[in-house]
């Protein structure tokens, strides 16, 4: 059992919007990455928060930002939405990053939310 | 630049029979490389992984493979169970960020 959690299931926005999606981190866990998976694609790396300061970030624009707070929880934020930023956007939770490899560091998935931009 | 790729969207396998996933890289910095596994409205759920350092490791049913030579690792699972029918996702890790293929979904037919 996970116990990550994410809200909204899925979400319809227009182009220019904004929109922040939420995860709860399970309990413990200091480490947040987050996801985006186009239709039909591997899931690709947007950023890593750890201890509430950015940690490593992927090949995405400045307007997709992030924030971690003291109680588990996180959020994406996208700004100016583009049509291609439809897709399911998954966050992880592992424990501190910092202690061993990944392999004693799984990373616990939630079930994303899927944000469609019109 | 497309730097773990899995060439085979689809595998059909019957009950019983081995399933062989693949699964190719191009970074040679990747530490750490894991097999995640993924049913519809859920998120990925880690199967298991393998340390750059070694060649194989094994979970019950599921056996991992790399070749480092080769930047190719390969996932067996047997016998195969109509369970493990969903999508399977090879990732490399490097600093624990993950990069995941493309996947591939692996029908167990009865």
């Amino acid at each position: 059992e996970t116990g990550v959690t994410q809200s909204p299931t899925h979400l319809i926005k227009t182009r220019g919007q904004q929109v922040t999606l939420r995860c709860s981190s399970q309990s413990g866990h200091n480490t947040v990455s987050w996801y985006q998976q186009a239709l039909g694609q591997g899931p690709q790396f947007i950023f890593q928060y750890y201890r509430e300061e950015e940690n490593g970030r992927g090949n995405f624009p400045p307007r997709f930002s992030g924030l971690q707070f003291p109680n588990y929880s996180s959020e994406l934020n996208v700004n100016a939405l583009e049509l291609d930023d439809s897709a399911l956007y998954l966050c992880a939770s592992s424990l501190d990053w910092t202690s061993g490899g990944i392999g004693d560091n799984e990373q616990f998935f939630g079930p994303g939310t899927r944000l469609t931009v019109l | 630049d497309q730097q773990v790729k899995q060439n085979s969207p689809s595998l059909s396998v019957q009950e019983g029979r081995i399933s062989i996933l693949n699964c190719d890289y191009t970074n040679s910095m990747f530490d750490y490389f894991l097999w995640y596994k993924k049913y519809p409205a859920e998120g990925p759920t880690f199967l298991i992984s393998i340390s750059s350092i070694k060649d194989k490791n094994e979970d019950g049913r599921f056996t991992v493979f790399l070749n480092k030579s080769a930047k190719h690792l390969s996932l067996h699972i047997v016998p195969s169970q109509p369970g493990d029918s969903a999508v399977y996702f090879c990732a490399a890790s490097r600093n624990e960020k993950l990069t995941f293929g493309t996947g591939t979904r692996l029908t167990i037919i009865p």
